[in-house]
C-alpha cells in the first residue's frame, strides 16, 4: 500500500481558502487518490478523486502533482461546517485497498 | 435515500457476551466492508465482501465473524466480547469500478465493560 503523509492538524478562518496537503511519494501508476473527511461523530464522506488531472467538484478541488507524489485538497471557501478530518487515500481500486490513516483535523473559525 | 442503515446506534456489552452488527444497503452495491475506529485513530478494516456468499479478512479480522447472505445485508458478529473491542464500528459499500467510492453508514458505538 502507498503510505501517506498529512499534517495533524490544520486551522482556517471561515470564508477563506484551504489547502490541505498530502504527500504519498510511493503511489503506484494505477492508483487513483481519494479524499474523504470524517465530520465528528459520523462516518466517513468521500470528497473528491482523481488520477493524474486536476479536478473539481461540488465539494472541492483536487490538485494533483505532475509527478503524482503529492497532492492538495482545496476548499474554496471553509465554513464551520467543514471542521472535520480529512483523509487523503491511495487506492488501487481493489476491494481490500483503501486505507485510512490518521488524517488532518481542520478546525475553522469565524 | 437510506443508503447504509447500520444498528443499533449504541451498545453496552458484558465481557464475554454475544452480538451482531446489522447493516444493510440499498443501493445494490456488490462490495461491502466493516471497520473498526478506536478514538484519536484512522479506521481499520475488520472483513469486506465482494457479493453474496463471498467475504475475505481485512487488516483486524480476530474476534469476528461475518456472513452475506444476500446482496443487502452484511452483519458482523462478535462472539465473547472483550475489553479490546470496545470501538466505533462502520459499515461501507460500494459499487465495482477503478475509483471505488465508498458510502458509510453513520456507525455503532460498542462498550464492553
Amino acid at each position: 500500500d502507498a503510505k501517506t503523509t498529512q499534517p495533524n492538524s490544520m486551522e482556517s478562518n471561515e470564508e477563506e481558502p484551504v489547502h490541505l496537503p498530502c504527500n504519498h511519494s510511493t503511489i503506484s501508476g494505477t492508483d487513483y487518490i481519494h479524499w474523504y473527511r470524517q465530520l465528528p461523530s459520523q462516518g466517513p464522506e468521500y470528497v473528491i478523486h482523481g488520477l493524474t488531472s486536476n479536478v473539481n467538484n461540488r465539494m472541492a478541488s483536487l490538485a494533483i502533482a505532475e509527478d503524482r507524489k503529492s497532492s492538495t485538497l482545496i476548499l474554496h471557501r471553509a465554513t464551520l461546517r467543514d471542521a472535520a478530518v480529512y483523509y487523503c487515500i491511495p487506492n488501487t481500486g481493489t476491494a481490500s485497498k483503501l486505507t485510512f490513516g490518521t488524517g488532518t483535523r481542520l478546525q475553522v473559525t469565524l | 435515500n437510506a443508503g447504509v442503515t447500520q444498528t443499533p446506534k449504541f451498545r453496552i456489552l458484558k465481557i464475554g457476551q454475544s452480538m451482531t452488527l446489522q447493516c444493510t444497503q440499498d443501493m445494490n452495491h456488490n462490495y461491502m466492508y466493516w471497520y473498526r475506529q478506536d478514538p484519536g485513530m484512522g479506521l481499520k478494516l475488520i472483513y469486506y465482501s465482494v457479493g453474496a456468499g463471498i467475504t475475505d479478512k481485512g487488516e483486524v479480522p480476530n474476534g469476528y465473524n461475518v456472513s452475506r447472505s444476500t446482496t443487502e445485508d452484511f452483519p458482523l458478529r462478535l462472539e465473547l466480547a472483550a475489553p479490546s473491542q470496545t470501538s466505533v464500528y462502520f459499515c461501507a459499500s460500494s459499487g465495482p469500478g477503478l475509483a471505488i467510492i465508498q458510502y458509510f453508514g453513520a456507525g455503532t458505538r460498542l462498550s464492553v465493560l
